[in-house]
This record gives structure tokens, C-alpha cells and sequence, in this order.
């Protein structure tokens, strides 16, 4: 069975702070691919990264970070000096090479106060 | 456009009555996903089509739902005979390929049953 877990339900943080949103999969595919989406309020999902199975480096795009260990079953997602903007709910999510769909996890809703 | 879009964007009706949701994918891309969001949840998947066959409709609740893709484009997700567990936001999301380019949702269609 697929199956994203997002532990963190909710979380809030005053602006500048290093957040670290954690995601843990289940997968008995070999080859799989991981996704980050964000969800501001208006609704529409963003996609922010998309790692496949066989490629464990750590990256790093601006303010955000990826780190994928295969070894935890996790693909955590740190947000540094976080902004007001960052507000969202966000999204891990798994698609197996035996399927085609994503499997999404609850979701973390992050909030950032000024 | 640029993006993947759908329309309409909302949609309330009534219990019991037939209902067409359409999604305009990024052009070009081959892979086309439905899902179903509900408040406070991770989407769910609900049919893929790779051109303008369905490759996988698991994900279809039940006979009451329907979607096509007749020349490998346009979509459109039919529910017939709607219930009020029916209401959520559909959201729509293409591919280029399975899976290579990543997934791009747009923007969803809420759609309430009274």
C-alpha cells in the first residue's frame, strides 16, 4: 500500500524563523517519485519540487530545502527565514512506478505572523 | 493560456441533478488526473487519462461519475444524479508524460449540492 504521512497538523511560526515541515512515505515500489505542493488561501495548488527515487541529494532552492532520506522513508521540507507569504497549507505526496496517481498527504497548514 | 484551467470555477446545485466539470490541460501535455478535494483534506484521486484513453479510473467513487477525453485534450468529468457528499473542489492537473515533468493543477471547480 501507498501512503503519505504528515504528522504536523498545524504549525505557527513569527517571521524569520526556520521551519521544518516533515513528511514520512510508505511504498513497497523501488522507483517512486515525491512532490511538494504549497496551498496558499486561494485554493490553487503549486508545485514545488518533484524527486525521484534514485536521486538522494539534498536541494535547495532559495529559502526552501529538500531533504530526501531513503533510509527514514522521509522527505522533509525546511522553509529559512520564513515570510508572511509562506502561509499555506502544504502538501507531501508519492506517486509508485506501478501507478500513475498521486497519493497526498493531510497536509500541514503553516502559519507565518509578522 | 499558460496554465491548466477549468471552468466553471464554481458551481451550486441541487440535489439530484446532472453536472459537467471541465478542465482545458497546458497544451501539449499527454497525462491528464481528476481529483477531489475536501475541506481539510489532501486531494484524491479519481481518474487518469493518457490521451484519451482512461488508463486508471480507480479512484472513481462510484457509477455516478463519469469523465472523457475524446480527442486528447479537453476533459470533462460528468455527475450524474448528485449528492450532497458530492460537494468539494475538483481540481484538474496535467503532465507531458506520466509522471516526467511533474504534475500542474489548476485551479478547481467547487462544487456545492444542496
Amino acid at each position: 500500500a501507498q501512503k503519505v504521512t504528515q504528522a504536523q497538523t498545524e504549525i505557527s511560526v513569527v517571521e524569520k524563523e526556520d521551519v521544518t515541515l516533515d513528511c514520512v512515505y510508505e511504498t513497497r515500489d523501488t522507483t517512486y517519485y515525491l512532490f511538494w505542493y504549497k496551498q496558499p488561501p486561494s485554493g490553487e495548488l503549486v508545485f514545488l519540487i518533484r524527486r525521484n527515487s534514485f536521486d538522494e541529494q539534498n536541494e535547495i532552492s532559495g529559502r526552501y530545502s529538500w531533504n530526501f532520506q531513503k533510509s527514514t522513508s522521509s522527505f522533509n521540507f525546511t522553509i529559512t527565514a520564513s515570510q508572511v507569504v509562506d502561509s499555506a497549507v502544504y502538501f507531501c505526496a508519492l506517486v509508485g512506478g506501478s501507478q500513475g496517481n498521486l497519493i497526498f498527504g493531510k497536509g500541514t497548514k503553516l502559519s507565518v505572523k509578522p | 493560456g499558460a496554465g491548466v484551467s477549468q471552468t466553471p470555477s464554481n458551481k451550486v446545485t441541487e440535489k439530484g441533478k446532472y453536472v459537467e466539470l471541465r478542465c482545458d490541460p497546458i497544451s501539449g501535455h499527454t497525462a491528464l488526473y481528476w481529483y477531489r478535494q475536501s475541506l481539510g483534506q489532501g486531494p484524491e484521486f479519481l481518474i487518469y487519462f493518457q490521451g484519451t484513453g482512461a488508463a486508471d479510473d480507480s479512484g472513481l467513487p462510484n457509477d455516478r461519475f463519469f469523465a472523457v477525453r475524446p480527442e486528447g485534450s479537453v476533459s470533462t468529468l460528468k455527475i450524474q444524479r448528485t449528492e450532497r457528499g458530492d460537494s468539494a473542489v475538483y481540481l484538474c492537473a496535467s503532465s507531458p508524460q506520466q509522471w516526467t515533468g511533474g504534475t500542474f493543477f489548476g485551479p478547481g471547480t467547487r462544487l456545492t449540492v444542496l
